[in-house]
C-alpha cells in the first residue's frame, strides 16, 4: 500500500539556521498539507497547499515558513531561522481528493538547540 | 476559525471495558470528523471517520456519533484490548473545497490495564 513518506527521520540544527523538510506525498493525491506537533501536545495545521499554491495558513505558519512543490513527488518545508520553539514533530499529509481521507507520513523530528 | 474540544485528557478502563471518547466543534460548516490513533513516536493513523450527512457509523469494535446539532461527535471503544492504549485525538474538517486540513483536539490518552 502506497505511503507518504518524510526525510529526515530526525534533524538536530543550531538557533537561526534553515531547515528544509521533505516529504514525498502518495503519487495520485493532490492536496498536501504540513502540521506540528510539539512534545505531548496536539497535532497543530500549519499550510495547506493545492494546485501549486497555498490554499491556507495558519496562524503559526509565518513569513519565516515556506513550501514547496519542486517537483512531481517532492513537497517542502522550509524554515528560514529556526527558533527553540520551532522544535516539535513535523508531519506531512495527503489527501487524494477533497473528499477523502488525510494520509500522514511518519514525521521528521525537529530540535532546535 | 474552527475549534474542537476534546474529553478527558486521560481514560483509564479495565481491559474488556468500554471507553467514550467526547469531543465538540465550533464550526456548523464543518462536515468530516476523523478519529486518530497515535501510539507513542509514530505518525497519527486513522481508524474511523463520520461525515455530517451519517449520525453513526460502526467498526467492529469502534464506534462513533454524530449530533450535528449539538455539535458533538464520540469515539466508543467496546471490548478494551491492552493493545487499544494510545493517544486518541478528534479533529474536524471542512471537505469539499481546497482546503480540507484538520483541526484537532487535545488528544486523549487512554490506558487499558489487563
Amino acid at each position: 500500500e502506497p505511503e507518504v513518506t518524510q526525510t529526515p527521520s530526525h534533524q538536530v540544527t543550531q538557533m537561526g539556521q534553515e531547515v528544509i523538510l521533505r516529504c514525498v506525498p502518495i503519487s495520485n493525491h493532490l492536496y498536501f498539507y504540513w502540521y506540528r506537533q510539539i512534545l505531548g501536545q496536539k497535532v497543530e495545521f500549519l499550510v495547506s497547499f493545492y494546485n501549486n499554491e497555498i490554499s491556507e495558513k495558519s496562524e503559526i505558519f509565518d513569513d519565516q515558513f515556506s513550501v514547496e512543490r519542486p517537483d512531481g513527488s517532492n513537497f517542502t518545508l522550509k524554515i528560514r531561522s529556526t527558533k527553540l520553539e520551532d522544535s516539535a514533530m513535523y508531519f506531512c499529509a495527503s489527501l487524494k481528493g477533497s473528499y477523502n481521507e488525510q494520509f500522514f507520513g511518519p514525521g521528521t523530528r525537529l530540535t532546535v538547540l | 476559525g474552527e475549534n474542537v474540544e476534546q474529553h478527558p485528557s486521560t481514560l483509564s478502563v479495565q481491559e474488556g471495558d468500554s471507553a467514550v471518547i467526547k469531543c465538540t466543534y465550533s464550526d456548523s460548516a464543518s462536515n468530516y470528523f476523523p478519529w486518530y490513533k497515535q501510539e507513542l513516536g509514530k505518525r497519527p493513523q486513522l481508524i474511523i471517520d463520520i461525515r455530517s450527512n451519517v449520525g453513526e457509523k460502526k467498526d467492529q469494535r469502534i464506534a462513533v456519533t454524530l449530533n450535528k446539532t449539538a455539535k458533538h461527535f464520540s469515539l466508543h471503544i467496546t471490548e478494551t484490548q491492552p493493545e487499544d492504549s494510545a493517544v486518541y485525538f478528534c479533529a474536524a474538517s471542512k471537505l469539499g473545497g481546497s482546503q480540507g486540513n484538520l483541526i484537532f483536539g487535545k488528544g486523549t490518552k487512554l490506558s487499558v490495564k489487563p
